[in-house]
């Protein structure tokens, strides 16, 4: 079964780090972008950030809102990608969301899609 | 960064209804467009990416259409299990913009 599960949620105070997990299943992990959501209670989605597979260079990209304070890593030797934060806020109070994220081609362009979801994991920035 | 906006922001109709979500960016997209349905404590499913392609296991009632700015999502006939939120997403530059989301109830 393809498959990916978040884990590290939990309560932490404000200016702390955390750090999520997202450990992936049922394909193969190295082969895929991996994207970070977010979100806010009784709020829409955010998107946070995503890491492109080693083929397309593994690079990362980010929303304006984590640049700075949140790293996104992957080991495709045990399929799981991690989401780093750093100097959380109150504002970083949200499910997080790990997706699967396989790219296509138009012309010479690329888009991505997200097409397995995990059930997310909460983070609680309170002091 | 790219604004997505959808209209609706929420919507009511009944079982059978033919029910169209508009969302509209900043700038154009080409065909670079998702849709997904969420539904309360649950993850967001992929109805729809490329502005039209339907992804597998998705229900043919379900489409999508448009290209550049204007994006559509048409529900053909609702069924009890539609009632749900539906975001639109562009992939076609970083940040991966979502639009707000708009919520469909029963009337």
């Amino acid at each position: 079964e393809v498959q990916v599960v978040e884990s590290g949620g939990g309560l932490v105070q404000p200016g702390r780090s955390l750090r999520l997990s997202c450990t992936s299943s049922g394909f193969t992990f190295g082969d895929y972008a991996m994207s970070w959501v977010r979100q806010a209670p009784g709020k829409g989605l955010e998107w946070v950030g995503f890491i492109r597979s080693k083929p397309h260079g593994g690079t990362t990209e980010y929303a304006a809102s984590v640049t700075g304070r949140f790293t996104i890593l992957r080991d495709d030797s045990k399929s799981i990608v991690y989401l780093h934060m750093n100097s959380l806020k109150t504002d970083d109070t949200a499910v997080y969301y790990c997706s699967r994220a396989p790219r296509y081609s138009i012309g010479w362009l690329g888009g991505y899609f997200m097409d397995v979801w995990g059930k997310g994991t909460t983070v609680t920035v309170s002091s | 960064d790219i604004q997505m906006t959808q209209s609706p922001s929420s919507l009511s109709a009944s079982v059978g209804d033919r029910v169209t979500i508009t969302c509209r960016a900043s700038q154009s997209l080409r065909t670079f467009l998702n849709w997904y349905q969420q539904k309360p404590g649950k993850p967001p499913n992929l109805l729809i990416y490329s502005a039209s392609s339907l992804q597998s296991g998705v229900p043919s009632r379900f489409s999508g259409s448009g290209s550049g700015t204007d994006f559509t999502l048409t529900i053909s006939s609702l069924q009890i299990e539609d009632f749900a939120t539906y975001y639109c997403q562009q992939t076609y530059t970083t940040p991966y913009t979502f639009g707000q989301g708009t919520k469909l109830e029963i009337k």
